[in-house]
Order: structure tokens, then C-alpha cells, then sequence
């Protein structure tokens, strides 16, 4: 089945160090969204990409969406303690019509002060 | 003051019991969606449903059943055939039914523990 992979699963920063989350996906995507887990928290949504080479910026945070739309990424530049908590990217279900969502495994970030 | 809750944050339950967790929303979403989340794991889907009185299983739908009787409610029954139900459950909602363009909004999650 449509598989969206996230890697690394862990990442490792010392603050002020840059920070890259990679998403692949199975299939061709129509979008893609990237979410943002606090410890002890709930997703929450960050952006969506829905061109092909598309690049959006907030702030520090940087997203990328392939060419062929079939991955993205994430950069963080000079890291803060702020950003701590797993990154989720996910796509919409290949083929469905119901607005499913496959999230990947995601990326656990943790930073070092 | 819109947005999602679920209740009750910490859960605790014996196994062999049924449990139901709440899940409401007042932001006029018609989508809703339940998960479950492991460690390592993500976000595996369980169930969903577009529109009131209408749901469907997701990835992981065994041992779990829903309701969807009113478009803010989504109340998700853990039952006592659900192998390892120890786990943190996140109910989400988004506006449009069947747009893949939705944003899910999240609840803030209970974790239920089975002792």
C-alpha cells in the first residue's frame, strides 16, 4: 500500500546548528502537508505545498516539494530550543476521495542548549 | 472559542473493559478522524467519517467501534477485543469532506492506559 517514510527518525542538534527532516512518498502526491508535535502535545499544522518545486519560508523553517511531488523536506536554520518536538509530513490517501491523510513516522528533533 | 477537546486527558482502565473516549468540536468541521499513536509509530488512522451518520473503518479499525449522531461529536469506543489498547488517541477534524486540501485540526489527545 501508499507508504509515506520520513527520515532520520531521530535527530540530534547542539542550538544554533541547522536541522534537515526528509519525506518520501510511494506514490505521486496532489500535496503535501508538514505538522508539528510538541512533547506532551498534538500535532499541529505548519504549511502545505501544493506545486511541484514549490518553496515556502516561515520565518527559520524552510519547505521544499519535489519536482515529481513525490517528496519533501524540512530545514530548520540555527535551531532553538523552541523547535524541539517530532515533525510529521503527510500526503493525501492515493486515490481516495474521503481527504485521508498518510503521515509519515516522522522526525524527532531534540536540542541541546 | 472554537476548536477541538477530548476528555479526559489521562485515562485509566482494567483490561476487559470498554471504554469511550469524547471527541467534540465546535468549528463547524464536517470531517472527523480518529488515530492512534505509538512510539516510533506516527499516525495510524482508525476511523473516519465525512458526514453525520456515516463512518468508515481506517488502517487499524479492529476492537474499535464510533458514532457519528451530531456533526460535533465523534466519540470513539475502545473495546475489550482490542489487543494492546494502551496508547495515546488523538481525535482530528477538518472543514471539507473528501478535499485532500484540508489541514486537520487536533485534539488535545488521551492517553489511555490498561492495567
Amino acid at each position: 500500500g501508499q507508504q509515506v517514510m520520513q527520515i532520520p527518525q531521530y535527530q540530534h542538534v547542539q542550538e544554533g546548528e541547522d536541522f534537515t527532516t526528509y519525506c518520501n512518498s510511494s506514490t505521486t502526491l496532489s500535496n503535501i502537508q508538514w505538522y508539528k508535535q510538541r512533547p506532551g502535545g498534538h500535532p499541529v499544522f505548519l504549511i502545505q505545498l501544493v506545486k511541484s518545486g514549490e518553496v515556502k519560508k516561515q520565518k527559520r523553517l524552510t519547505f521544499q516539494f519535489g519536482e515529481a511531488k513525490k517528496n519533501s523536506s524540512l530545514h530548520i536554520t540555527a535551531t532553538q530550543t523552541t523547535d524541539v518536538g517530532t515533525y510529521f509530513c503527510a500526503g493525501p490517501e492515493y486515490g481516495g476521495s474521503q481527504g485521508n491523510l498518510i503521515f509519515g513516522k516522522g522526525t524527532k528533533l531534540s536540542v541541546k542548549p | 472559542d472554537g476548536g477541538i477537546t477530548q476528555s479526559p486527558k489521562y485515562l485509566f482502565r482494567k483490561e476487559g473493559q470498554n471504554v469511550t473516549l469524547s471527541c467534540e468540536q465546535n468549528l463547524n468541521h464536517d470531517a472527523m478522524y480518529w488515530y492512534r499513536q505509538d512510539p516510533g509509530q506516527g499516525l495510524r488512522l482508525i476511523y473516519y467519517s465525512q458526514i453525520v451518520n456515516d463512518f468508515q473503518k481506517g488502517d487499524i479499525a479492529e476492537g474499535y467501534s464510533v458514532s457519528r449522531e451530531k456533526k460535533e461529536s465523534f466519540p470513539l469506543t475502545v473495546t475489550s477485543a482490542q489487543k494492546n489498547p494502551t496508547a495515546f488517541y488523538l481525535c482530528a477534524s477538518s472543514p471539507l469532506a473528501g478535499a485532500s486540501y484540508n489541514e486537520q485540526f487536533f485534539g488535545p489527545g488521551t492517553r489511555l492506559t490498561v492495567l
